[in-house]
């Protein structure tokens, strides 16, 4: 059974910096194929794909985000870490990780376990 | 603005089938079969309703149905049920420098 969760502060201050953990179980980072990625939803508002990292390290960023992002992996904690910069006002959301599935070795471009979602408020 | 255009809304009764839209380019859309549907209920996370364009995950109701006509793909509910109220969301891979893109959302109405 596979399971994300997030964690991290609920609170920043603008310009902060934002680091984020996603924490699953049930699957490993070390499969050939495997990704974990980060969506966020404003209150309200859509979802929005923020980054995602393979088991091989390769690693995509939204390019309106690029230059703010910065994600990693650690497969022996099972762990994947969003951190993003200089936060603002605007960048208030649920943050989601989410699992990207392989099919024999091959990515495959949808997500199909979900975490609960973490809600971070920026504000001074 | 979103990469994918999805309707605000959409609406039916009870029983009857309704089609959600979602419009993209031939980087994405209409390039790949990589098209998946997302239901989301109030305060909930997203739920995976349909992948690879057609493909529905072990335990989503055969109600929902997927297709894709050039640039367009769509979302179909057929035998609408109350529990089907919800915001509903496309997202494709792209060529792009982009990657991964989803849709802008329509909210589902069961009146």
């Amino acid at each position: 059974q596979i399971t994300l969760k997030e964690s991290g502060p609920t609170l920043v201050k603008p310009t902060q910096t934002l680091t984020l953990t996603c924490t699953f179980s049930g699957f490993s980072l070390s499969t050939s194929g495997v990704g974990v990625g980060w969506i966020r939803q404003p209150p309200g508002k859509a979802l929005e794909w923020l980054a995602l990292i393979y088991w091989d390290d390769d690693k995509r960023y939204s390019p309106s985000l690029k230059s703010r992002l910065t994600i990693t992996k650690d497969t022996s904690k099972n762990q994947v870490v969003l951190t993003m910069t200089n936060m603002d006002p605007v960048d208030t959301a649920t943050y989601y990780c989410a699992h990207s599935p392989v099919w024999g070795s091959y990515r495959l471009y949808y997500f199909d376990y979900w975490g609960q979602g973490t809600l971070v408020t920026v504000s001074s | 603005q979103s990469a994918l255009t999805q309707p605000a809304s959409v609406s039916g009764s009870p029983g009857q089938s309704i089609t959600i839209s979602c419009t993209g380019t031939s980087s994405d859309v209409g390039g790949y079969n990589y098209v998946s549907w997302y239901q989301q209920h109030p305060g909930k996370a997203p739920k995976l309703m349909i992948y690879d364009v057609s493909k529905r995950p072990s335990g989503v109701s055969n109600r929902f149905s997927g297709s894709k006509s050039g640039n367009t793909a769509s979302l179909t509910i057929s035998g609408l049920q109350a529990e089907d109220e919800a915001d509903y969301y496309c997202s494709s891979y792209t060529s792009s420098s982009t990657y991964w893109v989803f849709g802008g959302g329509t909210k589902l109405t069961v009146l």
